[in-house]
């Protein structure tokens, strides 16, 4: 079956510093990635759309110059955590979904950033 | 606004039950639906997806159906294991090109 690879799968940094966290898809390209957020005992909340070549389109209330994302790629997308704050300390999971299949969509391991 | 709740939050049985959990959502045009499998610190793996035109889905253990009119989905777990304890997501879209809109889960411990 289809993998997508996400990395890191845990990070500790410092309150100012950015995180850049990687979803590769490796066998099959990914039209379309998904970034979520998950706070503990949460649900996965939608942060943001990302179609490869294009900008990224961000759910309300995520702020865009904060989590930078690029999809330059049909296999590659990253999420940039920038300035990190320990608010910012969640997981964050990506799924992609291959290209011309419009169904199942598969997930990252997902990584787990805590801010000092 | 498309909203996913499940029931319960949580459940703890002994090894060997039949289980249910359940899953509802406030708007029925959906494209699919989805159940998830999270363990802890870990991603997610797609356990059973049903379309909307369809009403059960089967996997060894694991049955899930839908009643898109009523906006209900249930996965049954069969002779549950304590390999079966991990966080269970339901999940909806509502076409192929949207993302899925997760319910909070439910957490499954099945004691040995």
């Amino acid at each position: 079956g289809a993998v997508v690879s996400q990395h890191p799968s845990w990070v500790i940094c410092k309150s100012g510093t950015s995180v850049k966290i990687e979803c590769r898809s490796l066998d099959f390209q990914a039209t379309t990635m998904f970034w979520y957020r998950q706070f503990p005992k949460q649900s996965l909340m939608l942060m943001a759309t990302s179609n490869e070549g294009s900008k990224a389109t961000y759910e309300q209330g995520v702020e865009k110059d904060k989590f930078l994302i690029n999809h330059a790629s049909l296999t590659l997308s990253t999420l940039t955590v920038t300035s990190a704050h320990p608010e910012d300390s969640s997981f964050y999971i990506c799924s992609a979904r291959e290209q011309g299949a419009m169904e199942k969509l598969f997930f990252g391991s997902g990584t787990q950033l805590s801010v000092l | 606004k498309q909203e996913v709740t499940q029931i319960p939050a949580a459940l703890s049985v002994p090894e060997g039950e039949n289980l249910v959990l359940n899953c509802s959502f406030t708007d029925s045009a959906i494209y699919n639906l989805q159940w998830f499998r999270q363990d802890p610190g870990k991603g997610l793996t797609s356990l059973l997806l049903i379309q909307s035109s369809q009403r059960e889905q089967t996997s060894g253990r694991l049955n899930a159906s839908l009643d898109k009119s009523s906006g209900r989905s249930t996965l049954y777990i069969a002779a549950s294991q304590p390999g079966d304890s991990a966080t269970y997501l339901c999940a909806v879209s509502h076409s192929g090109n949207t993302p899925l809109v997760f319910g909070k889960g439910t957490r499954l411990s099945v004691i040995a």
